[in-house]
């Protein structure tokens, strides 16, 4: 099995772009699609990228994922940020043993 | 419109038992897996067990094996997360959600808080 590593938070400011890293410890990055999942504060996660690269409807395409084979790790970043865009972000991953791997989470505050 | 509504917060007893539920609707529930994850206070998300309402067709994670039961009444498009006897570790918030495919989730349920305590 295999860990997501997310870095603890993030911060910049409204307008400005941020990426925020999710890095696989063992087995390739592209050999499962990751995923990226929003959750503002008091409120259920909700799906920002899927696939590594694709938006759900009704996401701004100021929201992009990708994935880094060199580094083995997949990458979100948000452009033009918005102090609505402050939540936490997970990345997840499978495992073909039958596990949904998520990671750790970073926080993203827009100030 | 397709989403997942779950039953609401609980307060319990150590050693009480507990039964949480998942509503789909908008789509047909007994095609798509269904996942449950906990997020204790202030942590990230965990995946629990999933289910696939067509035939229960249930797998657990190690980490909750043995611990709760997941089970799906396909004729009322509901899923249950169940619990024989609570442990105050037990705390958590409770989200389903749907798998599109086998390997990911896409819609959230509100979440299920539930709280145990003497």
């Amino acid at each position: 099995n295999f860990m997501l590593t997310q870095p603890h938070s993030v911060s910049e400011s409204p307008g400005k772009t941020v990426t925020i890293s999710c890095t696989r410890s063992s087995g390739s990055i592209a050999s499962n699609y990751v995923q990226w999942y929003q959750q503002r504060p008091g409120s259920a996660p909700t799906t920002v990228i899927y696939e590594d690269n694709q938006r759900p409807s009704g996401v701004p395409d100021r929201f992009s994922g990708s994935i880094d084979s060199s580094s083995n790790s997949a990458s979100l970043t948000i452009s033009g940020l918005k102090t609505e865009d402050e939540a936490d972000y997970y990345c997840q991953s499978y495992d073909s043993s039958d596990d949904w791997v998520f990671g750790g989470g970073t926080k993203l505050t827009v100030l | 419109e397709v989403q997942l509504v779950q039953s609401g917060a609980e307060v319990k007893k150590p050693g009480e038992s507990l039964k949480i539920s998942c509503k789909g609707s908008g789509y047909s529930f007994t095609s798509y897996w269904i996942g449950w994850v906990r997020q204790m206070p202030g942590k990230g998300l965990e995946w629990m067990g999933i289910i696939y309402p067509g035939d229960s067709d249930t797998r657990y994670s190690p980490s909750f094996q043995g611990q709760v039961t997941i089970s799906a009444d396909k004729s009322i498009s509901t899923a249950y997360l169940q619990w024989s006897s609570l442990k105050a570790s037990d705390t958590a918030m409770y989200y389903c959600a749907r798998l599109p495919g086998y390997s990911s989730f896409d819609i959230w349920g509100q979440g299920t808080m539930v709280t145990v305590s003497s």
